[in-house]
């Protein structure tokens, strides 16, 4: 089975800091997709990327920026963050267009 | 964009029953629906997809069903059992490997 493991379940970041969350697939997807998941308003695309060193803005890309230096990995970065930030953030990868995503368990951030 | 709205927000069922979940989309192109249950603590995992070439695609207790005309498909889950409790989340896709998701259900079966 896929794997896609988010690197850290809970964080706590005080406001005006950087932040990095980390994704990795292990089945060699060409497709990862960051997402933030908010009580009643379902998953939120923020960004994604179809290949290394490619990005693409989703539906808030806002406050967040993306890196994917290999194609294992892609990271989430808030350049400043804030406490409407606070969220769940997911990972997902995928192999081919229109199938099913795999989802990493999730980053629950909390900004104070 | 797509617009994909999820219905009943909360549903509690007895154990042994069935449950329905429903969503209806906007955009006429959407070719390809995909279900994700969400067991507390761990991320969305697919549980079952349909194409637009298909009416209806049946695993097990776990059957969904498309309405393309009225842009509506739905989850049913037969013989519920309490492991079935987790949010349910239904999503869209247009093409492009770019989803559009629900709101989510929570499930909760009933022993």
């Amino acid at each position: 089975d896929v794997k896609v493991t988010q690197s850290s379940r809970y964080l706590v970041k005080r406001t005006g800091e950087k932040v990095f969350l980390e994704c990795v697939q292990d089945m060699d997807h060409e497709n990862m997709f960051w997402y933030r998941q908010d009580p009643g308003l379902g998953l939120r695309l923020i960004y994604f990327s179809y290949d290394v060193k490619m990005k693409e803005k989703g539906d808030i890309p806002e406050g967040y920026s993306v890196s994917r230096e290999k194609k294992e990995r892609f990271s989430l970065i808030l350049e400043s963050a804030s406490t409407n930030q606070t969220s769940m953030y997911l990972c997902a990868s995928s192999l081919e267009q229109e199938r099913g995503y795999t989802f990493g368990s999730g980053t629950r951030l909390t900004v104070v | 964009g797509e617009n994909v709205e999820q219905h009943p927000s909360t549903l509690s069922v007895q154990e042994g029953d069935s449950a329905v979940i429903k969503c209806t989309y906007s955009d006429s192109a959407s070719n390809y629906f995909p279900w994700y249950k969400q067991e507390l603590g761990k991320g969305p995992q697919l549980i079952i997809d349909i194409r637009s070439n298909v009416g209806e695609k049946k695993d097990q207790r776990i059957a969904v069903t498309l309405n393309k005309t009225a842009k509506h498909f739905s989850l049913h889950i037969t013989e519920t059992q309490p492991e079935d409790s987790a949010v349910y989340f239904c999503a869209a896709s247009i093409g492009g490997n770019q989803f559009y998701f629900g709101t989510g259900t929570s499930l909760t079966v009933i022993p």
